[in-house]
Formats: C-alpha cells, structure tokens, sequence
C-alpha cells in the first residue's frame, strides 16, 4: 500500500479559491477513488474511476471534479463552489477486491 | 444501494479486555466485507475480510464473524492492546459493484 502518493499532506485555501490535491499511484492499478473523511462521516466518496479517461459521480460529487488522463494520475479539484471544502482527503486504488489508500491530505479553508 | 450502519461510535476497553463491533448491512446481494484500521493521522489499512460464503474466519488475535440472514458481521478482538488504538471501519460491497459502501467508524480506546 506504499505506492500512492498523495500531494500536498497540508493545504490551505482562501475561499473563493479552487485548488487541486494530487494522486499518483505506481501499483498499475486500473482503478481509482477520491474520499472525504470528517469526524464521525466516516469515509464518503466523491468521484471513481475505472479506467483511463473515464470517471463517475460517487455520493457527495458537487462542488468537486476529477480527471483521469493517465493510469497513474487521478486529480482532484476542489472548486470555489464546495461549500463546506475543509476536510481531511483520502485517495485509493484497488486491484480485486482489496482497495489501498494513500496518506491522505489536510484542506483547510482560512 | 448499499447502507452501512456501524456500532458503536466510541469503544473504551481496559487493556487484556476484548472488543466487538457490529455492523449492518442492507443489500443481500453484497458478497464482501472488508475491516480497515485507521491509526490516528494515518491512512486506514485493511486488516481482515470475509467473503459471504464463509461464517468466520481469524488471523491471530482478531476475527470476523458473518451471519447473511441477519445481515450483520462483527470484528472480535481479543486481549486488547494500547496500539489497538485507532478507527476501525467496516465495509460491505454488493455483487452489482466494486465500490464498497462504508460504515463510519468506531473508535477504540485501550486503556492501559
């Protein structure tokens, strides 16, 4: 599970502003996942992704978006519209069954 | 879909003590249920899974118990440790979909 790597560990973001969180992962795997994690949500997904250049809504999509133009590489946009941005966020691959996430990065909204 | 639901929030348990936590699941159909352990700061690890054609299954001093006609599957962990300290989440994944459905979390305490 050491093979995503996730960028940056900490940001901070004025309002209004969009910023993006990096994933990259080396385990060739095909799929791959954004989470949010706030105390007691436990872990809610926002967007997924199957394969190369293709990505669907999980259950809490607005205010986000995502990219996949590479196996490797799934983005991660938080836009100026995401209300409440400021949250701890996982990304994850998977190959069968088992899912591996990366360390995860820390958004605050200041 | 699939509905999660995880008990209890918040575990506290002395230290050699033993520790359970239940979780329901909504779709018959999910075939897959994974345990994952999050250290505080730290990325959630999967620890144990089992498959719906099993009733239990171990792996030291933790194990996982499922009953699909009840729909409901539980993590047992014995003779409890201070690094048994974390969040631990379940999850279950229906047939229809390689997307598990989380549980939110419970967090246990080991009191030395």
């Amino acid at each position: 599970d050491g093979g995503i790597t996730q960028s940056p560990k900490y940001l901070f973001r004025k309002e209004g502003q969009n910023v993006t969180l990096s994933c990259e992962q080396n385990l060739n795997h095909d799929a791959m996942y954004w989470y949010r994690q706030d105390p007691g949500q436990g872990l809610r997904l926002i967007y997924y992704s199957q394969i190369v250049n293709d990505f669907q809504k999980g259950d809490i999509a607005e205010g986000y978006s995502v990219s996949r133009e590479k196996k490797e590489s799934f983005p991660l946009t938080v836009t100026s519209a995401q209300k409440n941005p400021t949250a701890f966020y996982l990304c994850a691959s998977s190959i069968g069954d088992t899912i591996y996430f990366g360390e995860g990065s820390w958004l605050t909204v200041v | 879909g699939e509905n999660v639901e995880q008990h209890p929030s918040t575990l506290s348990v002395q230290e050699g003590d033993s520790a359970v936590i239940k979780c329901t699941y909504s779709d018959s159909a999910s075939n897959y249920f994974p345990w994952y352990k999050q250290e505080l700061g730290k990325r959630p690890q999967l620890i144990i899974d089992i498959r719906s054609n099993v009733g239990e299954k171990k792996d030291q001093r933790i194990a996982v118990t499922l009953n699909k006609t009840a729909k409901h599957f539980s993590l047992h962990i014995t003779e409890t440790q201070p690094e048994d300290s974390a969040v631990y989440f379940c999850a279950a994944r229906s047939g229809g979909s390689y997307i598990p459905t989380f549980g939110r979390g419970t967090s246990l305490i080991v009191h030395p």
